[in-house]
Formats: C-alpha cells, structure tokens, sequence
C-alpha cells in the first residue's frame, strides 16, 4: 500500500484568509494526482487531476500545483469564505495506474 | 442526468447476513470501483474493475466480493458481514484509471 499523506489533518482560518495544505506521495512510478473536495453529507467531487511536473490548474479561488520529482502537491485556496469549508482529498496513482490511493485528507473550516 | 447511484443509500443488518450494495453508472464508464470510508483512515480501496468480466483486488478485498457482468453495473456483495464492516461505502467511476472519479452518494452500513 503506497503512503499518501496530507497535512495539516485540520485547520481553522477566518474568512478572507487565504490558506494552503500538501500532499505529499511516493514519487517513484507516477503517474497522476487527483484532488478531491468533500463536503459534509455529500459525495467527494474532483477539482484537479494533475499529471505534469511544475503542473499548476485553478478553479476559481483553488488552485494546486505538482511537483512529482520530489513528490508532493499544494493545494491553495484564495480569500477563504465559509462554503469552502470541507474536507480536502488527495489521491495518488501510480504505476500501472490502475488504483488510486487516497490520503486521510485536510479537514477545513472557515469561520465568518 | 450524468450519476452514479448507490443503493440501499442506509442499511442495519446482523452478522452473517448476505447482502448486495448495488452500484450503478450512466456515464459509459469503464473504470468503476468502491471504497470504505473510515474515521482517521481516509477512503480505502475494497475492489476495481477496469472493464466488464475485468476485477481486482484493492487494498482491503478480505470479506467482499464483486462482479461486473454489465458495464453500467458493479454490485458489492457481502458474504457473511462481521461488524468490522461497519462503515461508509461509496461507489465511484471514471473514464479511464487515471480520470476524475465520479462517487455515488454513499451507503451507511453497521453490522451488529
């Protein structure tokens, strides 16, 4: 089992600040990274697949960035506001790229 | 509208009883997979299918099994349950391995 590992486990920061968590995973055999959003109650939705070195994607205020030669990927979210709050998944395939291997995920509240 | 449904989406049973989580697709997937969901553990990988007639074991197979006799479908299917398979379950499907996997709302098991 590959060991993928996000941190911090939680956050709290107010509105309007902007915050960043990592992933970080085995960089040997990559092959892509996924990023997750999960909301209370509800089905985790992608946000990024990522494959590239020095790949970098945006979805409004999110964006994340990849660095697969050392292995890890930044997730930065822009002017935090309250519905952003969510648990934030990382999930790493590798190999022959079969099975995707998830983190234990950020868990995220903005507070008003 | 593009889905993937789970049913039951609640289900309480006692040990030993058989029982099938159905999972289904609308979206000509050929990647389908499913997933526990434990506190502190994160989404772990129970069974994958690249194709039908194609499966294989995730990361924790032990007390599961599936089959994938039409693509839409990927029923889970538990043999003799044992409270340790107390958990939440989520269904997913994909494009490809390597695409956005696209989860089913879940299903919330205990066994007692």
């Amino acid at each position: 089992i590959l060991n993928v590992e996000q941190s911090p486990q939680s956050l709290h920061v107010q509105e309007g600040d902007s915050t960043n968590f990592t992933c970080s995973f085995p960089s040997s055999n990559f092959y892509a990274l996924h990023w997750y959003r999960w909301e209370t109650a509800k089905s985790p939705e992608a946000l990024f697949v990522m494959t590239l070195n020095g790949d970098e994607k945006k979805k409004g205020r999110i964006s994340a960035t990849l660095n697969t030669k050392e292995g890890y990927s930044y997730l930065y979210i822009k002017g935090s506001q309250p519905e952003d709050s969510a648990t934030y998944l990382c999930a790493s395939l590798t190999g022959s790229a079969r099975q995707l291997t998830f983190g234990s995920g950020t868990q995220l509240t903005v507070l008003p | 509208e593009a889905q993937v449904t789970q049913n039951p989406r609640y289900l309480i049973t006692v040990t030993g009883k058989k029982l099938t989580v159905t999972c289904s697709q609308n979206m000509n997937h050929e990647y389908m997979s499913w997933y526990r969901q434990d506190p502190g553990l994160g989404l772990r990988q129970i069974y994958y299918s690249m194709n039908v007639e194609v499966t294989d074991k995730g990361d924790v197979p032990e007390g599961y099994k599936v089959s994938r006799k039409e693509k839409r479908n990927f029923p889970l299917i538990l043999e003799s349950p044992s409270p340790n398979q107390t958990s939440l379950y989520f269904c997913a499907s994909s494009f490809t391995t390597a695409g956005e996997q696209y989860f089913g709302p879940g299903t919330r098991l205990t066994v007692t």
